[in-house]
């Protein structure tokens, strides 16, 4: 079984651009989330969607950041504009049906610098 | 509100030594505990959990952890450790409810020297 796909593995932008980053969940998983995890620290969860809907967004900077999951598949985080301290390393998982909702599948990352 | 507090940034250990990685949790109901690993560059990887029954739990690459619900622990643990361990360590909690949200700690830095 394929795991969760995450593009780019880095990126490097100045502060005021924007960025994108994709993320393609495992096959069949109705549950997507999205972390921030600066360096030192564990990850944070940002948004998380069930199918095409958000569950919890209660820690997404909304003012800069946005997410979406459009036909409950893959999904996109945007950040703009970037500031220095949204440097890290931006997590998606995925997880399953009912019985396995408890077990989440993470990618590689995607790690961000902003200078 | 439930939080993770891991209590050893890092651990330095030798080749073949035991491990033991310490994890607090704070929930206010039944929690499920995870342990992850996370090598350099690499995304996070589940090493074992605790849903519910046995308290001495199994995971791979020869670790295990044991649930203490009265002294709110979760330790990781390993008899004998190898260089390929040498890894970030994340322990989490998930309370349950609608949404199945997992709180981290900030993680324990294990490196294994020969």
């Amino acid at each position: 079984e394929a795991g969760v796909a995450q593009s780019p593995r880095y990126k490097i932008i100045e502060k005021r651009q924007s960025v994108a980053f994709w993320c393609n969940p495992i096959s069949g998983h109705a549950t997507l989330y999205w972390y921030q995890q600066i360096l030192g620290q564990g990850p944070k969860l940002l948004i998380q969607f069930q199918n095409n809907g958000v569950v919890d967004d209660s820690q997404l900077p909304k003012d800069r950041f946005s997410a979406e999951r459009l036909k409950g598949v893959d999904s996109t985080l945007k950040i703009q504009p970037a500031k220095l301290e949204d440097s890290a390393v931006y997590l998606c998982a995925s997880s399953g049906g009912q019985a396995r909702s408890y077990e989440q599948y993470f990618g590689p990352g995607t790690r961000l610098t902003v200078t | 509100a439930q939080s993770v507090t891991q209590l050893d940034s890092q651990v330095p250990v030798f080749e073949e030594a035991p491990v033991e990685l310490r994890c607090n949790y704070s929930s206010s109901v039944s929690v499920y505990l995870f342990w992850y690993v996370q090598y350099p560059n690499q995304g996070l990887q589940l090493l074992l959990k605790y849903l519910s029954g046995s308290t001495l739990v199994k995971g791979i690459n020869g670790f295990e952890a044991e649930f203490n619900k009265s002294q709110t622990s979760f330790h990781l643990r390993k008899p004998s450790v190898h260089i390929s361990d040498t890894a970030e360590y994340f322990c989490a909690v998930n309370s349950g409810g609608s949404n199945y949200k997992l709180t981290f700690g900030k993680g324990t830095l294990l490196t294994v020297n020969p």
